[in-house]
């Protein structure tokens, strides 16, 4: 089955600065990577996701990047702010043949500094 | 997106009893998911919610432990059986297709 790996497990950056976190993916027929947020008692929400057939995706201050010769993938977030402090989440699952099932990598917990 | 609900939000239970979870949708959707949350980790897969036949469950997860009942296209429901301290954690739905949301989850703790 698919496996995914995240790195790094804790991140501590200044506010305004960039954070990076990075995902690889085990199984070359992956081909949704969706990311998600879940701050302290709160639910995952979607904050951005990215198809195989797309290399990169932004909205606004975040960005995803995709490598699927080298089956990986970043979230990057510029200009931090103390509301991005949170713990992230990356994901990947084969869309086709309607199994829609997501493996996800262990987080990142994210700490913007004020 | 779709806003999904939970019932109950927040549980403490005795050991061998059981607990019900519903998780309702405000919309048909194709697929749902429940999974398991202990605080500090990862979204860990107890198994897929087939409309009309049988849970998919993951490795690790059995019916008798977790079965899931899924009536229709807008709900679901997971119950945690015969439950001990180490079913203490946090249950989430999710619900979508490809892009998946989730529910706001169900804290239980067991004693």
């Amino acid at each position: 089955g698919e496996n995914v790996e995240q790195h790094p497990s804790t991140l501590s950056v200044q506010e305004g600065d960039s954070a990076v976190i990075k995902c690889t993916y085990s199984d070359s027929a992956s081909n949704y990577f969706p990311w998600y947020k879940q701050e302290l008692g709160k639910r995952p929400q979607l904050i951005i996701d990215i198809r195989s057939n797309v290399g990169e995706k932004k909205d606004q201050r975040i960005a995803v990047t995709l490598n699927k010769t080298a089956k990986h993938f970043s979230l990057h977030i510029t200009e931090t702010q103390p509301e991005d402090s949170a713990v992230y989440f990356c994901a990947a699952s084969n869309s086709g043949g309607s199994n829609y099932k997501l493996t996800f990598g262990k987080g990142t917990l994210l700490t913007v500094n004020p | 997106s779709a806003v999904i609900s939970q019932k109950p939000s927040r549980d403490i239970c005795q050991r061998g009893t059981s607990l019900t979870i519903q998780c309702q949708v405000d919309s048909q959707v194709t697929m749902m998911f429940w999974y398991r949350q202990q605080p500090g980790q990862s979204l860990t897969l107890i198994a897929t919610a087939n409309q009309g036949s049988e849970a998919t469950y993951e490795s690790g997860f059995v019916i008798d432990k977790f079965p899931i009942s899924r009536p229709n296209l807008t709900f679901s429901t997971l119950t945690v059986s015969n439950m001990s301290p180490e079913d203490s954690s946090i249950y989430l739905c999710s619900a979508g297709g490809e892009t998946q949301y989730f529910g706001p989850g169900t804290r239980l703790l067991v004693l």
